[in-house]
């Protein structure tokens, strides 16, 4: 079964520093994705990074970037010069594609506070 | 586009009523799925569907119905609402071969 696993239910972080979310899964598949999606207050679910999983190089967009470590599994959101409206709850997130079927799998959250 | 949209966006019902929750896509999306999402659980697929007349269980599709008449609609149907049914409902839309999926802003529910 694939499963996502976030083990930091909560993190702070001052304004303008940076905090690393972590994240791990379990696959047994070759081909696949991976996403940080991003949730405020308003509950709308908001796509901050993806990354290609037979992509080597770590996918950035302007402060948040990843590590990714395929072998060991392991995809980790970085988000630097943190701003307040980065306050939000964070979830990892898997893609498979089985027979035709694309399913998210979701870690359960990390609710992120930006401390001013 | 209007990109995702979900309508209600907050319903109270009481135990063992039925109701509809409604999901549309203007993106000509192929890919539709709903997601529940409760406290410290993340997001759980519950029903999805690859396209107009196909759709499949997700992980938690127990007192849930789906159909897929038409591309741009995915309606969830509850038949007899239960409390443990008291949760927030998202609609999601991607293209096959996507890698991203894209929200509706979800519903709130809550069952008496």
């Amino acid at each position: 079964a694939q499963t996502v696993t976030q083990s930091q239910p909560e993190m702070s972080v001052q304004e303008a520093e940076t905090v690393t979310l972590s994240c791990t899964y379990d696959t047994s598949e070759s081909d696949y994705y991976l996403f940080w999606y991003k949730q405020p207050p308003s509950r709308q679910m908001i796509l901050v990074i993806r990354q290609e999983a037979y992509k080597q190089q770590n996918a950035t967009e302007n402060r948040f970037s990843v590590n990714f470590q395929k072998a060991a599994k392991s995809f980790s959101l970085k988000i630097s010069d943190s701003q307040l409206g980065d306050a939000a709850m964070y979830f990892c997130a898997y893609r498979i594609s089985q027979g035709g079927s694309e399913k998210l799998v979701f870690g359960k959250g990390t609710k992120l506070t930006v401390n001013p | 586009n209007a990109g995702v949209t979900q309508t209600p966006k907050f319903q109270v019902l009481k135990t063992g009523q039925s109701m509809t929750l409604q999901c549309a896509q203007d993106m000509n999306h192929e890919y539709m799925s709903w997601y529940r999402q409760d406290p410290g659980m993340g997001l759980r697929l519950i029903h999805y569907s690859v396209g107009a007349g196909i759709t499949d269980q997700g992980e938690v599709p127990n007192g849930y119905n789906v159909s897929r008449s038409t591309t741009e609609d995915f309606p969830l149907r509850l038949l007899s609402a239960a409390p443990s049914q008291t949760s927030v409902y998202f609609c999601a839309s991607s293209y096959r071969t996507s890698n991203e999926q894209y929200f509706g802003p979800g519903t709130r529910l809550t069952v008496t």
